[in-house]
């Protein structure tokens, strides 16, 4: 089955600081997606994006599909962004399994 | 906004009790999924439903089944609930896509964690 890596798996910022976070996969996909897990668990939506580059706020996002990767960046961090963020990937060859990464843990410190 | 909604946020149960895992959407989505989460090894897919009384199986179906009666509810069945079923359970709900293939975003649930003793 499709591999999906992330890194880094851990990570540590001051507030204030950028970040990129990155997610590689496997084999081609047509659908990718970035949560935030928060502390008590639920998967929040980031960005929906399969190809091309996003941007909400603070946050932006980036898939190069035809490269098989995908960039997270957070801006200007703040305590409120640290938790997990996991991205997911649905292959080409299946329909309605999503893959997730291991994610990475963002601890930002004031 | 789409709303998932778990029926428990926290649910202890005792070894070989029946347990039902709730699971409501309000955006009329045909798509349903269950997944299990656990620490080093990840989220994982259990059953998938694409509409009324459809269902199928994902990655980790051994030792539950599922139910979904009307378009809004899917129920995930711990038959004979066991240790090892100890987790965080996730919902998610997406609608078809207009896009070949039907590739839409997902939105999920808060979870529910689940402990058997």
């Amino acid at each position: 089955g499709i591999q999906v890596e992330q890194s880094p798996p851990d990570l540590i910022l001051q507030e204030g600081a950028n970040s990129t976070l990155r997610c590689n996969f496997s084999d081609s996909v047509n659908n990718l997606q970035w949560f935030h897990q928060n502390p008590w668990g639920q998967l929040i939506n980031l960005f929906y994006i399969p190809s091309g580059t996003k941007q909400n706020g603070r946050l932006s996002a980036t898939t190069v599909a035809t490269e098989r990767y995908s960039l997270l960046y957070i801006s200007s961090s703040q305590t409120t962004d640290s938790g997990v963020y996991f991205c997911a990937v649905e292959p080409s060859y299946t329909f309605n399994k999503f893959y997730f990464g291991s994610g990475t843990k963002l601890n930002v410190k004031p | 906004d789409v709303k998932v909604t778990q029926s428990s946020r926290y649910l202890v149960k005792r070894t070989g009790e029946k347990v039902f895992l709730e699971c409501v959407q309000d955006m009329d989505h045909e798509n349903m999924f269950w997944y299990r989460q656990d620490p080093g090894l990840g989220l994982r897919l259990i059953y998938f439903s694409y509409d009324v009384k459809m269902k199928e199986k994902g990655d980790i179906p051994e030792g539950y089944s599922v139910s979904r009666e009307k378009k809004e509810r899917f129920s995930l069945i711990l038959e004979s609930a066991s240790t090892n079923q100890t987790s965080m359970y996730l919902c998610a709900s997406r609608e078809p896509g207009g896009n070949p293939g039907g590739y839409t975003e997902a939105f999920f649930g808060q979870g529910t964690r689940l402990t058997v003793v």
